[in-house]
């Protein structure tokens, strides 16, 4: 069956330092790959869009890659801030199709 | 702009009650999706509107969950004679197109007692 798999144990690091999610899926061949962050109480909010023959995408301090051959994707966000604690969903897309979406993980950034 | 609004933002109920929530999407997004959210768990897609298509009805746990939509406008999620397993976030999201990025609504809080 498919199945995509974050994380589901929280992630400490230290302000200033590039934190690394992990996204990793089975039996799915996505055609597109989105991160959204999700704060306590609220919904989440879109913040990067990767597509299945782009290898990276950047926007500011985040960075994307997505290896169809690993079937993984990779999650950076540089120069870490107590502001970017929250939890980062990824979702996965087929051309055509709904969004299904990972767990989550935890991030929590320590001044 | 304003964003996705759902009403109420928290409910309680009595075990076999029926519920309605609401969610108003972004004006002119075409698509609508309704997500349940379990605490501590990931986003479980429910149904999925598109303009005037008939809606993707394919993750509706049973036949006690039902949706409408009017038009490209409001939307309602109904569960009927619920059950203490139906406590959780519910979710709705808007886009412009079914392959763009999601807004989402602030969410529902559903507990069942």
């Amino acid at each position: 069956s498919q199945k995509i798999e974050q994380n589901s144990e929280a992630l400490n690091i230290q302000e200033g330092k590039t934190a690394t999610l992990t996204c990793n899926y089975t039996n799915y061949s996505p055609a597109y790959l989105q991160w959204y962050r999700q704060d306590p109480g609220r919904g989440p909010v879109f913040l990067l869009l990767i597509r299945e023959n782009e290898k990276e995408k950047r926007k500011e301090r985040l960075k994307v890659t997505f290896d169809t051959t690993l079937k993984q994707s990779l999650f950076h966000i540089t120069a870490s801030q107590p502001a970017d604690s929250a939890t980062y969903l990824c979702a996965l897309q087929r051309a055509g199709n709904m969004l299904t979406f990972g767990g989550g993980t935890r991030l929590m950034v320590k001044p | 702009g304003a964003g996705v609004s759902q009403s109420p933002s928290n409910k309680v109920t009595e075990k076999g009650k029926d519920v309605e929530l609401r969610c108003d999407p972004i004006s002119g997004h075409t698509a609508l999706y309704w997500y349940r959210q379990r605490l501590g768990q990931g986003l479980e897609f429910l149904i999925y509107f598109q303009g005037n298509s008939a809606p993707d009805k394919s993750g509706l746990p049973s036949d006690r969950f039902s949706a409408e939509r009017t038009g490209e406008s409001v939307s309602t999620l109904t569960i009927q004679r619920t059950q203490q397993e139906d406590s959780a976030v519910y979710l709705c999201a808007s886009s412009p197109y079914r392959l763009d990025e999601q807004f989402f609504g602030p969410g529902t809080r559903l507990t069942v007692l």
